[in-house]
């Protein structure tokens, strides 16, 4: 398995709840990238992630919202005491280089978690 | 902050048609993508555009960086259902960036047989 693997694909939580998303890259890359897409909207981001470290987390809602990439391990996206408004599809996207002083950054995406919140 | 402006939103056309979908902004990119999205499933890269005034095929599908690289343009010509999907520009900025991509809102396209 080549791709980026997105777990849960379908999330359902209260009002209240917690979620959390997880996301593993492509095998080799070390660069994270988390967004956001309402339905027949395109894609905001929220935060971009290398191993260890928050490089940029500029599109990430100050509170309730915080995401992690471990040493070892997935990608994590935590919505804390969910509300309506956070239901939405995650997406979680990995490449193999920084894009800010390349031509261009290709992003590989995964099949996306979908949350509702009730 | 940088914004793609792309149009038209929705497109419903019969099989075998032509169309073209815009991407503009009053921003440079470094670069610029063409996903498409099904239902249910992550964008997938369809092209990456690079140069100012590039153009790039992919079979029925053509490819256009507009020279300031402000703008892109994707034209699809003989729709087939099987194009049916949404369609994402998403560029690279040109300064400041950390290597995030900045999308458009999405074309969503209808092609009917």
């Amino acid at each position: 398995n080549a791709g980026v693997m997105q777990n849960p694909r379908h999330l359902v939580r209260r009002r209240g709840q917690e979620a959390r998303l997880r996301c593993s890259p492509m095998k080799g890359h070390s660069h994270v990238y988390w967004y956001r897409q309402l339905p027949e909207e395109g894609l905001k981001f929220m935060v971009y992630l290398q191993k260890e470290n928050i490089i940029d987390e500029s599109g990430m809602p100050k509170e309730r919202f915080s995401a992690e990439f471990p040493k070892e391990g997935p990608s994590i996206l935590r919505i804390q005491q969910v509300v309506r408004g956070d239901s939405a599809a995650y997406f979680c996207a990995s490449s193999l280089i920084q894009g800010a002083n390349s031509g261009a950054n290709v992003l590989t995406f995964g099949a996306g978690s979908r949350l509702t919140v009730l | 902050t940088q914004l793609l402006e792309q149009s038209p939103q929705f497109l419903s056309i019969q099989e075998g048609e032509n169309l073209t979908v815009y991407c503009n902004s009053s921003s440079v990119f470094s670069s610029l993508q063409w996903y498409r999205q099904e239902p249910g499933e992550g964008p997938v890269l369809l092209v990456t555009v690079v140069t100012g005034g590039e153009v790039k095929k992919l079979k029925r599908l053509t490819f256009q960086f507009g020279d300031a690289r402000k703008d892109s343009s994707l034209h699809i010509t003989a729709a087939q259902p099987g194009d049916t999907g949404l369609y994402l520009c998403a560029g690279l900025p040109s300064s400041g960036n950390t290597g995030k991509l900045i999308f458009g809102q999405g074309t969503t396209l209808q092609v009917k047989p």
